[in-house]
């Protein structure tokens, strides 16, 4: 159970494309989702958070402008990456919680197995 | 959000055991510490949360003092396959769930 769906799972575009990566929460519903990205030999940075039915939260220095978030429904959290540059190429990950896997625990996150984007 | 801080790299070979400290001294009440382990190119995979003393998996221990300020991930018996970076975490329902990664501790396991 538990289980995140990232897709593609690697693209390559020319610059200047719009790029979406969508991430799916499989088996639970996710009133939250996250999304990260993750340079090479790099910590994976939180870029915001999708709240379904509502607008994301960013965080400070992610243009919401460039990385569109839509969390239109419980399983699908989507991130288009607008008018992409080389320097947008990253790898791209997704995390959703699920409040009812074990209750016992405090819902840690669940994560896809990422998007590997790559802008020429 | 507490700040984690983790040793960069660690060696160790075959059939040993791997304890990874983590320090998080500005840990809220309501905070737990969950722990995650991350190969290259996928994304970073749970291995045991706790809220304090000892949690036991059927991959990993979790040890936490009574001031919660640092916990250690203890891996027992590390095989080749556990050359990864693990990640510890802190945070929890107060802050929304919003996790910070920190650095990690890239593991390399020798034969």
């Amino acid at each position: 159970g538990a289980v995140v769906s990232q897709h593609p799972s690697w693209v390559i575009c020319k610059s200047g494309t719009s790029v979406k990566i969508e991430c799916r929460s499989l088996d639970f519903q996710a009133t939250t989702m996250f999304w990260y990205r993750q340079f090479p030999k790099q910590s994976l940075m939180l870029m915001a958070t999708s709240n379904e039915g509502s607008k994301a939260t960013y965080e400070q220095g992610v243009e919401k402008d460039k990385f569109l978030i839509n969390h239109a429904s419980l399983t699908l959290s989507t991130l288009t990456v607008t008018s992409a540059h080389p320097e947008d190429s990253s790898f791209y990950i997704c995390s959703a919680r699920d409040p009812e896997w074990d209750r016992s625990l405090n819902q840690p996150q669940h994560f896809g197995d990422g998007t590997r984007l790559s802008i020429l | 959000l507490a700040k984690t801080t983790q040793p960069i790299s660690m060696d160790s070979y075959e059939g040993q055991e791997v304890n990874i400290t983590c320090s998080h001294n500005n840990i809220a009440t309501n905070d737990y510490i969950t722990w995650y382990q991350q190969f290259p190119s996928q994304g970073p995979r749970f291995i045991i949360q706790g809220y304090k003393t000892k949690v036991t998996n059927e991959v990993a221990s979790l040890f936490i003092p009574a001031d919660r300020k640092s916990s250690t991930l203890s891996l027992p018996r590390v095989s080749l396959s556990d050359t990864a970076v693990y990640y510890c975490l802190v945070g929890g329902r107060t802050g929304g769930f919003k996790t910070i990664f920190g650095a990690g501790t890239r593991l390399f396991v020798k034969a």
